[in-house]
Order: C-alpha cells, then sequence, then structure tokens
C-alpha cells in the first residue's frame, strides 16, 4: 500500500534558523513527489514537483530534494510569513489521485 | 493559471439538511476533479473522483448516497452533502489535474458546520 510519512509533526524555528523537513515514502511506481504549503482554512497551494531520484527545485527560501526514499524541504533563514503546514504528497493512487501526508506544521518566531 | 474556484468557503447548516458545494475550473478544462476530506491536524483524504459526463468513483467506506457528486460540465463539478449529520462537519477540497509544471491545483476549501 502506497504511504506517505512527514517528520516532524509540528516544528517550531526562531526567524533565520534554517531547517529541514522530511518525507518519506513506499510508492510503487513514483509518478511525482509533490510539496504544497497550506494555510489555516485554506486550499493547499503548490510548491514543487519532483520526478527522479537527485532532482532539486528551489522557490525563495526553499529548497526540495529527492531521494530514492525520501524527499526534504529545507528552509533557509525562514522569516515569520514561511510559517504554514507543508504537505508533501505522491501520485500513486488508484485514480492518479495523490496520497497525503499528515503534514509538518512550521511556527517561525520573530 | 490553472485556478479552481470553490464556492462556499463556510457555511453552517442544520442536522438534515443538504448542502452544495461547487468547483469551477476558471481558466482550463478540468475532465477529472478530486474530491478529498480534511479533518483536523489529519492529512487530505480522498473521497471520490469525478469525470466529465460520467459517474464519480468513491473511495471505500464513502456514501455514495450521501456525498453527490455531479460533473456534468468540463468547468464545473459539485459536491451535494446530503441529510447531513454533525459527523459530516469537515473541510472539503477540490482538486483538478492541471499542467505539468503546476501539478494539481486545488480549491480554497468549504468549512462545513453542521449543527
Amino acid at each position: 500500500e502506497d504511504q506517505v510519512t512527514q517528520s516532524p509533526e509540528a516544528l517550531r524555528l526562531q526567524e533565520g534558523e534554517s531547517s529541514s523537513l522530511n518525507c518519506s515514502y513506499t510508492v510503487s511506481g513514483l509518478r511525482g513527489l509533490f510539496w504544497y504549503r497550506q494555510d489555516p482554512g485554506k486550499g493547499p497551494e503548490f510548491l514543487f514537483t519532483l520526478y527522479s531520484a537527485g532532482e532539486e527545485k528551489e522557490k525563495e527560501r526553499l529548497k526540495a530534494t529527492l531521494t530514492k526514499k525520501e524527499s526534504f524541504l529545507h528552509i533557509t533563514a525562514p522569516k515569520p510569513e514561511d510559517s504554514a503546514t507543508y504537505l508533501c504528497a505522491s501520485r500513486g493512487g488508484s485514480q492518479g489521485n495523490l496520497i497525503f501526508g499528515k503534514g509538518t506544521k512550521l511556527s517561525v518566531k520573530p | 493559471g490553472a485556478v479552481v474556484s470553490q464556492h462556499p468557503s463556510r457555511v453552517i447548516c442544520k442536522s438534515g439538511t443538504s448542502v452544495k458545494i461547487e468547483c469551477r475550473s476558471l481558466d482550463f478544462q478540468a475532465t477529472t476533479m478530486f474530491w478529498y476530506r480534511q479533518f483536523p491536524k489529519q492529512s487530505l483524504m480522498l473521497m471520490a473522483t469525478s469525470n466529465e459526463g460520467s459517474k464519480a468513483t468513491y473511495e471505500q467506506g464513502v456514501e455514495k448516497d450521501k456525498f453527490l457528486i455531479n460533473h456534468a460540465s468540463l468547468t464545473l463539478s459539485t459536491l451535494t452533502v446530503t441529510s447531513a449529520h454533525p459527523e459530516d462537519s469537515s473541510f472539503y477540497i477540490c482538486s483538478a489535474p492541471a499542467t505539468v509544471n503546476y501539478g494539481y491545483t486545488f480549491g480554497s476549501g468549504t468549512r462545513l458546520t453542521v449543527v
């Protein structure tokens, strides 16, 4: 059964304190590893899609990387506005849908 | 590009009544729409998949007679929660496959509260 597991569940950082979020996946035939940002009461906002091990993508203070079993979302010098829940998902469902992890709630204090 | 507009954003209804949630693709044609439900501190769980012009496919454990899905056009999919009960209170989100660059685009979600 396809599974996506994220850690930690919650992460508190001081502004400027860099860190990484982890997403491990067990999917037969990965067809994309997705990262989304979700603010309270809102739908997920697309960040990155990764397709093959070794691939990296960057956007502002965020960088996503992918290995054969894990993906990391690196946050460099975070700001309070980066506070949100970050969701990882793989495309592996029978309907072509995304399978989501539970997310990591990031809080960045000024 | 690839915007899905979801309405309403919040709805409170009485137990036993029905509620309709709409998702419209504004700048692309959505032949497929995924409907998810999200409980607090839980991940998004797929409820059903709708395809334009055909019957929806429901995930195991989701009552198709309770959660009616209609996908009558390439730009509109609706979810109707019939005879709602307090346990149906949740955050409902629709999603459609967009372009390779955007992956899947999501609506802004509907917070349903049944009292």
